[in-house]
């Protein structure tokens, strides 16, 4: 069965710091890694979502990566900002049409 | 498009009322899932519909839960009766594409007491 783990649960920042967000997963064989952004009270918004062939994906001040052999993925945010303050979740498809979710990092940033 | 439709935001009730969340996806995408949230658990896939057909309801956590999609563009998840340890929040999410493929959308959430 899929574990997907996220460190660390949370992070507080002073505004302009880069950071990165880990990710792991236990099985190796995934379709594709999405990072997710949950604000408070509200549902999820798709960031990145990485192809199982695929190394990394950008999208402005995010990056993220994909290790497939080592279960790994990292979201890079460069200079962060008070906006960025959010739970951020890592998932993955790994079989079926069924997405496995980590516990998420929650973020804050401090101005 | 509008996204995600959930109704209600958020419902109160009391133990052994039936409870009816709903859904309207995203049109044009054709699968929905059903999730739920809890600051134990986290964020569970409870069943997903493919076209309109269940494939997976094995995260439904026993009998008192059923959900339905009569059509492409509505599925109801149903509690009878509820109980305390059902209140979460219930998440919605469609997305296009076959397996593996394509972006779930979230719905905003039903938040869920049940006293």
């Amino acid at each position: 069965k899929q574990e997907v783990t996220q460190i660390p649960a949370a992070l507080s920042v002073p505004e302009g710091e880069n950071l990165v967000l880990n990710c792991s997963f236990t099985d190796s064989a995934i379709y594709n890694l999405q990072w997710f952004r949950q604000d408070p009270g509200k549902g999820l918004t798709s960031l990145l979502l990485i192809q199982s062939s695929q190394r990394e994906q950008t999208s402005g001040r995010l990056n993220a990566s994909l290790d497939k052999s080592s279960g790994r993925s990292t979201l890079y945010i460069a200079a962060s900002q008070p906006g960025d303050s959010a739970t951020y979740l890592c998932a993955v498809y790994s079989g079926g049409n069924m997405l496995t979710f980590g516990g998420g990092t929650r973020l804050m940033v401090k101005p | 498009d509008a996204g995600v439709i959930q109704s209600p935001r958020h419902e109160v009730t009391e133990m052994g009322q039936e409870v009816t969340l709903r859904c309207k996806p995203i049109s044009g995408h054709n699968s929905l899932f059903w999730y739920r949230q809890t600051m134990m658990r986290g964020l569970e896939l409870l069943i997903y519909f493919n076209n309109n057909v269940p494939i997976d309801d094995s995260g439904m956590p026993e009998d008192r839960f059923s959900a339905k999609m009569p059509n492409a563009s509505f599925s109801t998840l149903k509690i009878q009766p509820s109980e305390p340890r059902d209140s979460a929040v219930y998440f919605c999410a469609s997305k296009q594409g076959g397996q593996g493929l394509g972006t779930q959308y979230f719905g905003p959430g039903t938040r869920l007491l049940v006293l």
